[in-house]
């Protein structure tokens, strides 16, 4: 089965720090990249960035929202995602998802929709 | 960034009667060299992620009733439910795949009138 699983999700002051952890399983994580996406209470969708495999030098792209506040890294050896979030701010409760993104592997890109989203960890940023 | 605007922000639909989604994007998400359109649907109830029902702009994923169907091209975009049913109660985000940033409509609520 495919599938994503959130954790390191809580409560933190503002000025505060977390770090997110997704756990993917049932298929070829090094092939994908993967996004984090967000929604706050009430909201809508929210992408917040994502990061490429190896095929494309693991590179990073954030929304401007968190861009030098969070940081996106991933280890294929451990099939997982990580999202540190540092300077957070009260804009940044919501809950957060693990996305599977687009496939890069053996030489072909094929851009993707979101198909496997994980459950979402909640992130709480209040004094 | 490509602007996704969807309307009506919410919709009240009677059982069985026909549901009518529209989406806007502010370019074009056709991709030439292949003809395809960069643009997805997804259903979020409550409590739940959102499950794609819709990707290529027309191209039902498995397992999603048939009674969803998706159109259009370029930058206009419509998901259209042709006899809603109870369990279709949700709302309903388009989303372009075309570039970075991705990008989300701000959610179209569906409701039963």
């Amino acid at each position: 089965e495919v599938e994503l699983v959130e954790s390191g999700g809580g409560l933190v002051q503002p000025g505060g720090s977390l770090r997110l952890s997704c756990a993917a399983s049932g298929f070829t994580f090094s092939d994908h990249y993967m996004d984090w996406v967000r929604q706050a209470p009430g909201k809508g969708l929210e992408w917040v960035g994502r990061m490429t495999n190896k095929d494309d030098s693991y590179s990073t792209e954030y929304a401007a929202s968190v861009r030098g506040r969070f940081t996106i890294s991933r280890d294929d050896s451990k099939n997982s995602l990580y999202l540190q979030m540092n300077s957070l701010k009260t804009e940044d409760t919501a809950v957060y998802y693990c996305v599977r993104a687009d496939y890069y592997g053996s030489g072909n890109y094929l851009p993707d929709a979101f198909h496997i989203w994980g459950q979402g960890t909640m992130v709480t940023v209040s004094s | 960034d490509i602007v996704m605007t969807q309307f009506p922000n919410s919709l009240a639909v009677s059982l069985g009667e026909r549901a009518t989604i529209n989406c806007k994007s502010s370019r074009s998400v056709l991709y030439n060299s292949n003809n395809k359109n960069y643009l997805a649907w997804y259903q979020q109830k409550p409590g739940q992620p959102p499950k794609l029902l819709i990707s290529w702009a027309s191209t039902r994923e498995s397992g999603v009733p048939d009674r969803f169907s998706g159109s259009g091209s370029g930058t206009d975009f419509t998901l259209t439910i042709s006899s809603l049913q109870a369990e279709d109660v949700a709302v309903y985000y388009c989303q372009q795949y075309y570039s970075t940033p991705r990008t989300f409509g701000q959610g179209t609520k569906l409701e039963i009138k």
